[in-house]
Parts: structure tokens; C-alpha cells; sequence
């Protein structure tokens, strides 16, 4: 089965403990991309990745890190995580990297930074 | 990057159809149109997408207008299950460097029974 998969779906953690939420895909896509969501904020795109080894920003990567070190897998690091970071993260992929291709979410991670 | 423009909220009857209007009035050339929805507790899921002419699938149907500068998206007979938040966005297809995407707050849609 075709599948985005985020881990861990939910996590409590404290201030200043870096934390990795993983993101994998089975369908060999080339396109990324990390998300958040908060209420009232819609989603906002943090990082997407064009293909291996090809990342670059998007609209709120500040206290993001991320890596593209294998095409399925594009993990999320928050190296010292604040609360402002609490919030609903979604990863998504999409097969090539033209407009024409649809995009994959993952089921979500609920984030809560204490 | 080009932005769209939704309506916050929107409201329709069950089985009337509902016209979900997104204006992109800064779309380029190369920018596909797509739209997702997200219901409640769910990642978002994809709906539609097209470029220059109307796309039907069996969820959706889209309507681009002629200058592009503004799409909708049509569910012909809404039901309970298609209450969810509708999220029009641009995707660059070629010819530039930024694939950000932008998704923005969306539209919540409401279906009376």
C-alpha cells in the first residue's frame, strides 16, 4: 500500500531535548516536504526537499533542521526544541518534482514542548 | 512565490452542490492549480489539480477561469463526509527555483443535513 509514514504520531518532550520525527515513503517519490499546522495558521510549509541531498527552505524553517540522506526518508530534527514549536507536523511527498504532481500526507505528529 | 485568496468559511445543504472559489491572481505560466481537503483529525488528502482547462475526477470537478486567475472547485452533490477544510494551492511545474509550496488557512465547509 502506497504510504506516508510519520513517527512518532504523538510526543511530549521538554524544552531544550533534541528530538527527530521521522518521515518515509514506500512509492519512490522524488518531492518532501514538512508542514506544520497551528490553529488559526492553516499549514505552513517548514522544508521540502527536490530530491537526495536537496533541501531548501520554506516559509517557517526557523529551529528546523532537516536531511535527505536516502530518497524514501526525510526526517525532521529539532535540535533544541521551545514550546512555540508545539504544534501538529504533517510530511508529504509527491512523484517528481513538476506541478503536476499530487501530494502524499502522512497521518500527522502532535508535537507538545513543555 | 504566488498566493491564493479563499473564503474562511463557506456552507452548503447535503446533496446541493457546492462552488469553492479561489482567486490566484499572481499565478505564473508554469503554476498547476491543486486542491486538498483535510477533514477533521486527517492529514490533508488530494482532490483535483489542473492547468489550463476544467478536470473532472469522481470526487471533484475544477473550473479554471479563462485568464487563470482564478479556479473553483466544484462537488457536485455534497454529502456530511465532504465537511472538511479545502486548501487551494499553486505548484511551480518548471523554469524557476523555488518549489515552496503555500498553502494558507483554506475553507471551511460546512454540509447541513
Amino acid at each position: 500500500e502506497a504510504q506516508v509514514t510519520q513517527n512518532p504520531r504523538y510526543l511530549i518532550t521538554v524544552t531544550g531535548k533534541k528530538l527527530t520525527v521521522t518521515c518515509s515513503q514506500n512509492m519512490n517519490h522524488e518531492y518532501m516536504s514538512w508542514y506544520r499546522q497551528d490553529p488559526g495558521l492553516g499549514l505552513r510549509q517548514i522544508y521540502y526537499s527536490m530530491n537526495v541531498e536537496v533541501t531548501d527552505k520554506g516559509d517557517v524553517p526557523e529551529g528546523y533542521k532537516v536531511s535527505r540522506k536516502e530518497k524514501r526518508n526525510f526526517p525532521l530534527i529539532l535540535e533544541s526544541p521551545s514550546p512555540n514549536q508545539t504544534s501538529l507536523y504533517f510530511c508529504a511527498s509527491s512523484f517528481g518534482t513538476g506541478g503536476h504532481g499530487e501530494l502524499f500526507f502522512g497521518e500527522g505528529s502532535r508535537l507538545t514542548v513543555l | 512565490d504566488a498566493k491564493t485568496t479563499q473564503p474562511n468559511s463557506m456552507e452548503s445543504n447535503e446533496e446541493e452542490p457546492v462552488h469553492l472559489p479561489c482567486n490566484h491572481s499572481t499565478i505564473s505560466g508554469t503554476d498547476y492549480i491543486h486542491w486538498y481537503r483535510q477533514l477533521p483529525s486527517q492529514g490533508p488528502e488530494y482532490v483535483i489539480h489542473g492547468l489550463t482547462s476544467n478536470v473532472n475526477n469522481r470526487m471533484a470537478s475544477l473550473a479554471i477561469a479563462e485568464d487563470r486567475k482564478s479556479s473553483t472547485l466544484i462537488l457536485h452533490r455534497a454529502t456530511l463526509r465532504d465537511a472538511a477544510v479545502y486548501y487551494c494551492i499553486l505548484r511551480l511545474n518548471s523554469g524557476g527555483s523555488n518549489y515552496k509550496l503555500t498553502f494558507g488557512k483554506g475553507t471551511l465547509l460546512t454540509v447541513n443535513p
